[in-house]
């Protein structure tokens, strides 16, 4: 089945620095890579996602890179903000498994004001 | 548009009883509701994959006669903790699948306590 690894586990950055999140997965099948925010006791929230077609998206702040061959994507945040802190998690799904999720161990991400 | 919600938002109960979780999606028809479980600081785990109509697929290591799951319509699934201990004691969110789309809705999740 698909594994995602993600890395860092923690990232601490100034305000206005960016940060990079970066995750592996496995199973070459897998064709869709969400990122998502997590609050404190909250449920996930969808911030980015590329399909496996594309190799780079952006919205405003946030962009995310993916390298089908070396089954690599990374989560770029530039300028970031003190309400950017929380955790992030990278994620694989696909057609097969019944487009289930596999999610990344998650990275916290602390932005120091 | 996409809701998805989840009831109770939190339950505390006494060991060996059972506890029953609701998901629902409010403004669109589910072909597909995942359960995840999520420890403190630890990530999402998926639990099973629950299509309506038919039985729920469990992820290896998960007890399906523990963590029942029934998905009897389009817009809800439940999930049943039988005979809960302290260890079951979790952060348990559902998510779903609009239509053939890859992406997922989360719900707002369920805080279980086990005494």
């Amino acid at each position: 089945g698909e594994n995602v690894e993600q890395h860092p586990s923690t990232l601490s950055v100034q305000e206005g620095d960016s940060a990079v999140i970066k995750c592996t997965y496995s199973d070459s099948a897998s064709n869709y890579f969400p990122w998502y925010k997590q609050e404190l006791g909250k449920r996930p929230q969808l911030i980015i996602d590329i399909r496996s077609n594309v190799g780079e998206k952006k919205d405003q702040r946030i962009a995310v890179t993916l390298n089908k061959t070396a089954k690599h994507f990374s989560l770029h945040i530039t300028e970031t903000q003190p309400e950017d802190s929380a955790v992030y998690f990278c994620a694989a799904s696909g057609n097969t498994g019944g487009f289930k999720t596999i999610f990344g161990a998650g990275t916290r991400l602390f932005v120091k004001a | 548009g996409a809701v998805v919600s989840q009831h109770p938002s939190w339950v505390i109960c006494k060991s060996g009883t059972s506890v029953k979780i609701e998901c629902r999606s409010l403004d669109f028809q589910a072909t597909t509701m995942f359960w995840y479980r999520q420890f403190p600081k630890q990530s999402l785990m998926l639990m099973a994959t629950s299509n309506e109509g038919s039985k729920a697929t469990y992820e290896q290591g998960v007890e399906k006669d523990k963590f029942l799951i029934n998905h009897a319509s389009l817009t809800l699934s439940t999930l049943t903790v039988t005979s809960a201990h302290p260890e079951d004691s979790s952060f348990y969110i559902c998510s779903a699948r609009l239509g053939t789309s890859l992406g997922q809705f989360f719900g707002p999740g369920t805080r279980l306590t086990v005494l």
